[in-house]
């Protein structure tokens, strides 16, 4: 079945430690690429997104990802993370289906930083 | 405010029971979507609005759940006969454009409405 698939879903580091949460989907043709985070108690938000042109996209509070074809990946990046990156992290795709486009979310990645 | 808002944040219902969410988006913006997030899953796309016309229904699971939103802005939920696998947090998106691959169109999220079946 098509999905996108987040593959950790808690994550535990400490300050300073690097961070990488994977995420794969299987659909294929033109996609476009979203990271949202949620913070505890507040709404999701938008982190960043591709939808063409350079795959290593920056987005807010340091974060970044890289867009692999080959690899349908789109994996969320950061070189240091710190207590206030503690949320829960949702990779989306939107895709052209039946009835028009779609955004199709991830299971979602609990990341909770140590301080 | 300028952000999507969604009422009540919380509701507590009875198996069996009829509960009508609400979603007021960003003025202005021309789509509006409908997401369920259940404990552990993540966001289930359920239908989506450009106007007051629903051109994506495909997420809505069952016959018991139907939305409407009129005059292009405010959208409602309903779920008849409510079940206890109802249970979930609702969420409310909108966007300025309908999505469209390669445009930017950026789903604003509202703050989402618990639903506890009991």
């Amino acid at each position: 079945a098509q999905s996108v698939s987040q593959h950790n879903h808690h994550v535990i580091l400490s300050e300073a430690a690097s961070l990488e949460l994977g995420c794969n989907y299987s659909y294929g043709g033109t996609v476009n690429l979203f990271w949202y985070v949620q913070y505890p108690g507040q709404h999701l938000q938008l982190l960043l997104k591709y939808f063409s042109g350079d795959p290593l996209v920056k987005g807010i509070k340091g974060f970044e990802a890289e867009f692999i074809k080959s690899k349908f990946s789109f994996n969320l990046r950061k070189p240091s993370v710190q207590w206030s990156d503690t949320a829960e992290y949702f990779c989306a795709v939107r895709k052209w289906g039946t009835g028009g486009f779609k955004t199709i979310f991830g299971a979602g990645t609990r990341l909770f930083v140590k301080a | 405010g300028a952000g999507v808002s969604q009422s009540p944040s919380n509701k507590v219902t009875e198996k069996g029971k009829d509960v009508e969410l609400r979603c007021d988006p960003i003025s202005g913006h021309t789509a509006l979507y409908w997401y369920r997030q259940s404990l552990g899953q993540g966001l289930e796309f359920l239908i989506y609005f450009q106007g007051n016309s629903a051109p994506d229904k495909s997420g809505l699971p069952s016959d018991r759940f139907s939305a409407e939103r009129t005059g292009g802005s405010v959208s409602t939920l309903t779920i008849q006969r409510t079940q206890q696998e109802d249970s979930a947090v609702y969420l409310c998106a909108s966007s300025l454009a309908a999505p469209g691959l390669g445009r930017d169109n950026e789903q604003f999220f509202g703050p989402g409405t618990r639903l506890t079946v009991l």
